[in-house]
């Protein structure tokens, strides 16, 4: 059964520039969630998609957003790249049983470095 | 809001030994509890995860314990090994309206089991 993946493993941007990651989930789950990883804030929470429709959103800039396709296959996009959006960003899949999320597995994150 | 706290924050210890790691969360109104391994650079990988409703889980070395009332909860790892360094993550899954479905993290415990 394959895992979460991720695309790209690597990016290096520059600043100004803009961004787009894929995710793809473990056939069958539904919630596709995107964290941010860095040294200095641990993982912070992005966002979090189920059928299609962002139910959650964490405390970050319009410059960070997402999408999730009919597939569960998700994306997110970060527009005016800045310094200090450099981090792991890793995306975790869920399986949904009414409205309780299951195990969270995670891919193996995209590493952006912003120049 | 929900706080997780992981202590210790790193431990170094010779290999066989048996490990407790702390986790402490702020807010009881929980759907689950998981731990997570992470190597440097990697993504997270899943070791176990205790519902709400649960009080223990085991998978082989390893041992997790939850008491919500209290917001703590334990692993332990039995008989360390140097292939058991990394860095241990403790997530709470939210339970709230608001934040329904959000993986709230601790910052880890980095641990190094040495030969």
């Amino acid at each position: 059964k394959a895992g979460v993946t991720q695309t790209p493993r690597y990016l290096i941007k520059t600043r100004g520039q803009q961004v787009t990651l894929s995710c793809s989930p473990i056939s069958g789950h539904r919630s596709v969630s995107w964290y941010q990883q860095t040294p200095g804030q641990g993982l912070q929470f992005l966002f979090e998609y189920f059928s299609e429709t962002q139910r959650n959103k964490g405390n970050f800039p319009g410059r960070f957003s997402g999408r999730q396709f009919s597939n569960s296959r998700s994306e997110m996009n970060v527009s005016t790249l800045e310094l200090g959006d450099s981090a792991l960003y890793l995306c975790a899949s869920s399986l949904v049983y009414g409205t309780t999320l299951t195990e969270a597995f995670f891919g193996q994150g995209t590493r952006l470095t912003v120049v | 809001k929900q706080e997780v706290t992981q202590i210790p924050a790193a431990l170094s210890v010779p290999e066989g030994e048996n490990l407790v790691l702390n986790c402490s969360f702020t807010d009881s109104a929980i759907y689950n509890l998981q731990w997570f391994r992470q190597d440097p650079g990697k993504g997270l990988t899943s070791l176990l995860l205790i519902q709400s409703s649960q009080r223990e889980q085991t998978s082989g070395r390893l041992n997790a314990s939850l008491d919500k009332s209290s917001g703590r909860s334990t692993l332990y790892i039995a008989a360390s090994q140097p292939g058991d360094s990394a860095t241990y993550l403790c997530a709470v899954l939210s339970d709230r309206g608001s934040t329904l479905g959000r993986l709230y993290f601790g910052r880890g415990t980095q641990l190094t089991v040495w030969p």
